[in-house]
């Protein structure tokens, strides 16, 4: 069912480096939500964007940041890798700010 | 704030026995509550959702679960599991007033043994 795309499924990076990873939203849908999953935690909410804005942060520095484009797609940023970032990163988009979120099969990222 | 616990870290289940997981939220509103259930390598996929109303709902996959709002608990069952329900389940919490950015507790790992 789900539509959302993800890239890259993994990346090694090491410390202090800069990542970026991307996130094609399911069709029709102009919210993306981020989560970044620690290994053997849940899911915690990065930040979400709407329609192109910023619309919600969770406890996260700001060397995480977003972007959203014209066509919803949108893009996770972040500067100064620390290795405690090593995560699956997680993708979800949804039709506005409905209840109901279709997540992308997440892009692994280690630091080393 | 809102939260969630998930007390069982792991559980173990023979094919055809029943399954329940536990799900503890802390939300000062109705909070709307969801299941979700993630195989290795995989997204999460949405199980079931609360929001109103009764307060048994039915899921995908034949999972259902029970919210119980003197206890603070949204826990998931199925009457009978199969090898394929082996995968990690988690609960979330969120609300309409900050547009649904959940809160997702720590999991819980499903084995199954045949």
């Amino acid at each position: 069912e789900t539509g959302v795309t993800q890239s890259p499924t993994h990346l090694i990076k090491t410390r202090g480096q800069q990542v970026t990873l991307r996130c094609s939203s399911q069709s029709g849908h102009n919210t993306v939500s981020w989560y970044q999953q620690a290994l053997g935690q849940g899911p915690q909410f990065i930040f979400q964007y709407y329609r192109e804005e910023e619309n919600g942060r969770g406890n996260f520095p700001p060397r995480f940041s977003g972007l959203q484009f014209p066509n919803y797609s949108s893009e996770l940023n972040v500067n100064a890798l620390e290795l405690d970032d090593s995560a699956l990163y997680l993708c979800a988009s949804s039709l506005g700010t409905d209840e109901k979120l279709f997540f992308g099969s997440g892009t692994q990222l280690s630091v080393l | 704030a809102q939260s969630v616990t998930q007390p069982d870290i792991h559980i173990t289940v023979s094919e055809g026995a029943s399954l329940e997981l536990r799900c503890n939220y802390s939300y000062g509103a109705t909070p709307y509550l969801f299941w979700y259930v993630q195989s290795p390598g995989q997204g999460l996929q949405l199980l079931l959702k609360y929001f109103s109303g009764d307060t048994l709902v039915q899921g995908i996959k034949g999972f259902e679960a029970e919210f119980k709002r003197s206890q603070s608990s949204f826990n998931l069952r199925k009457p009978s599991v199969h090898w394929s329900d082996a995968a990690e389940y988690f609960c979330a919490v969120g609300a309409r007033s900050n547009d649904y950015k959940l809160s997702f507790g720590a999991g819980t790992t499903v084995t199954v043994r045949a």
